[in-house]
């Protein structure tokens, strides 16, 4: 299995708001509403923004939104704040493992 | 709060054998949810390992053709990972995690960093 497919970066400016892809195909992401979002600072835990396609823990900010179309989910941060500036990885449950995206650098200008 | 350790040797042999522990607190290993190991080598993006449920069973990635195993001990309220016939390929930072009430990590270690070199 291949890892799923995202823009290696995005950029925005602090208020606005950034939309991050994640493509895989019919056996992943479009196999089940079982996509999840991280959120990871280099050298700290992953910390899980989105789970279950749209579903926010609690903790997250609802500026952190997430929706599926098909084989593509996207994870978009409205209201872009400069703590948000991290690398971003969904995760697809696929039956019987799991497959992560390439990672997105989400930079705040 | 549900905390996770990672721990283990920092450096280990090409062809040996890595040895990781995942020491949980806050939360019992029995409880009815998955553990999982997930790997980031360096500058790339993180992948999946494997996991084990609070009974037992086991799931892992079938790009790692087998050289994995997960166990879990009760006892000490850990779980942990072997990986076997290491090459430079296998050094990355291995984090542990918890799910949550369904298919997603929800807790997750900050990791520890595995260099595999003579």
């Amino acid at each position: 299995q291949s890892a799923l497919t995202q823009p290696r970066s995005v950029s925005g400016s602090p208020g606005q708001s950034v939309t991050i892809s994640c493509t895989g195909t019919s056996s992943d992401v479009g196999a089940y509403d079982f996509v999840s979002w991280f959120q990871h600072h280099p050298g700290k835990a992953p910390k899980l923004m989105i789970y279950d396609v749209s579903q926010r823990p609690s903790g997250v900010p609802d500026r952190f939104s997430g929706s599926k179309s098909g084989n593509t989910a996207s994870l978009t941060i409205h209201g872009l704040q400069t703590e948000d500036e991290a690398d971003y990885y969904c995760c697809a449950f696929a039956g019987n493992f799991y497959v992560f995206g390439t990672g997105t650098k989400v930079t705040v200008l | 709060q549900v905390q996770l350790q990672e721990s283990g040797p920092g450096l280990v042999k090409p062809s040996g054998t890595l040895s990781l522990t995942c020491a949980v607190s806050g939360a019992s290993i029995s409880s009815n949810t998955w553990w999982s190991w997930v790997r980031q080598p360096p500058g790339e993006g993180l992948e999946w390992i494997g996991e084990i449920s609070h009974s037992g069973n086991t799931k892992y990635n079938p790009s790692l053709k087998g050289r994995v195993s997960i166990s879990v001990d009760t006892s000490k309220n850990q779980f942990s990972l072997k990986v076997y016939s290491l090459t430079a390929a296998d050094t990355a930072v291995y984090y542990c995690a918890r799910h949550g009430s369904g298919p997603y990590q929800e807790f997750w270690g900050q990791g520890v960093l595995v260099t595999v070199s003579s």
